[in-house]
């Protein structure tokens, strides 16, 4: 079955810098790659996602990239404020055949102000 | 907007205990999830459900049971607690006309302590 893995585990930034988080996956079936953000005490929630088909996608500061042929992909946070500091967890799916998300083990991204 | 909720968000029980998690969604969504979350582990899958009684294993089933008797309701069974299942327990709905993208939604957690 597929496996995820992320890292880093940890990551501490000064405000304004970037952060990029990476993330591996062994299926080669898989294309659809989402990223949530979990705040501490709350939910996580789906901030980006990106299908197979594409190799970047953008939404304002953050960024996703999909390398298919190394089956890695990285989220990319620009200009980082407090309010990024969360945990961050990256997924994977198969979703042309099923409904189950496969998640990385998270990075708790820490934004110092 | 999506609304999943958990029953509880904090519950402290006794090894062997029977203990029952509920998670309702409000937005008809076919497809529920149970998923365990410890540190360092990210979210692991414990059962997963489909359709109104449907229910399949997922990653780490063993000393969980699920139901599912209505399209709303999906409830996470703990036969006989032990102090292993210490965790936070969170639930997620999608819906199944969004397989080309597998957007969950999750409630807010459920943290049990099993002493």
């Amino acid at each position: 079955g597929e496996n995820v893995e992320q890292h880093p585990s940890t990551l501490s930034v000064q405000e304004g810098d970037s952060a990029v988080i990476k993330c591996t996956y062994s299926d080669s079936a898989s294309n659809y790659f989402p990223w949530y953000k979990q705040e501490l005490g709350k939910r996580p929630q789906l901030i980006i996602d990106i299908r197979s088909n594409v190799g970047e996608k953008k939404d304002q500061r953050i960024a996703v990239t999909l390398n298919k042929t190394a089956k890695h992909f990285s989220l990319h946070i620009t200009e980082t404020q407090p309010e990024d500091s969360a945990v961050y967890f990256c997924a994977a799916s198969n979703a042309d055949s099923s409904y189950k998300l496969i998640f990385g083990s998270g990075t708790r991204l820490l934004v110092r102000p | 907007d999506v609304k999943v909720t958990q029953s509880s968000r904090y519950l402290v029980k006794r090894t062997g205990e029977k203990v029952f998690l509920e998670c309702v969604q409000d937005m008809d969504h076919e497809n529920m999830f149970w998923y365990r979350q410890d540190p360092g582990l990210g979210l692991r899958l414990i059962y997963f459900s489909y359709d109104v009684k449907m229910k399949e294993k997922g990653d780490i089933p063993e000393g969980y049971s699920v139901s599912r008797e209505k399209k709303e309701r999906f409830s996470l069974i703990l036969e006989s607690a032990s102090t292993n299942q210490t965790s936070m327990y969170l639930c997620a709905s999608s819906p199944a006309e969004n397989l080309a993208k597998n957007i969950q939604y999750f409630g807010a957690g459920t943290r049990l302590s099993v002493l």
